[in-house]
């Protein structure tokens, strides 16, 4: 019955792997969202997506790389990772934009070695 | 540009005693303010949220949060705290024309017995 699922919820790789986190909703919301909250804890959103579309693009290096195939499901691909890019990266859903409640998943710890 | 300040990164206060969490925001036109609370290793849970109406709202687990437009704030309160709250606070506004929240710094929040 989970609203807001991603998997894996723990990844620790290598430097210049790819990998991608999963993102599911289960609330028939329009809207997804990635957002990344840093070693101090401090969020800030990466992607938009309503309706399957690119909404916010925020200052985010090339290698990180959204997919959304349904409105049910957005995607996060990583190319070549960095040590930087360690992490906990939220998914999170409305139903359309600002005005309703977000509802965040669980969270992915990326861990990058 | 809009933001949010959480002046206070960690607070410690006694179980039964009240609390209040600071929040000022800084955005153009009327904000959409709300707060959410992260368990440690656990993902976004909304607490309450302003949009219009009543500055006086009332949110989930006895917590309440007040809109002051003239000081641009809307701080949380609880008039009594249970240990089962000690967990990092966000404030966050929602940007209506990009479609995305702008979080605070966070708050961590310590119980003693």
């Amino acid at each position: 019955d989970t609203a807001v699922s991603q998997t894996p919820k723990y990844l620790v790789t290598q430097m210049g792997n790819d990998k991608s986190i999963k993102c599911e909703q289960n609330l028939g919301h329009d809207t997804m969202y990635w957002y990344k909250q840093d070693s101090k804890k401090f969020l800030k959103i990466m992607f938009s997506y309503n309706n399957k579309e690119l909404i916010i693009n925020e200052t985010v290096p090339n290698r990180f790389s959204p997919k959304s195939p349904d409105k049910a499901h957005l995607n996060l691909h990583i190319n070549s990772l960095e040590l930087g890019d360690s992490a906990v990266y939220f998914c999170a859903s409305s139903q359309d934009r600002v005005q309703e409640t977000q509802y965040f998943g669980p969270g992915t710890r990326l861990l990058v070695l | 540009a809009q933001s949010v300040t959480q002046p206070d990164i960690h607070i410690t206060v006694s179980e039964g005693a009240s609390l209040e969490l600071r929040c000022n925001y800084s955005y153009g036109a009327t904000p959409y303010l709300f707060w959410y609370v992260q368990s440690p290793g656990q993902g976004l849970q909304l607490l309450l949220k302003y949009f219009s109406g009543d500055t006086l709202v009332q949110g989930i687990k006895g917590f309440e949060a007040e809109f002051k437009r003239s000081q641009s704030s809307f701080n949380l309160r609880k008039p009594s705290v249970h240990w089962s709250d000690a967990a990092e606070y966000f404030c966050a506004v929602g940007a209506i024309w990009q479609g995305n929240l702008i979080f605070g710094k966070g708050t961590k929040l310590s119980v003693k017995p």
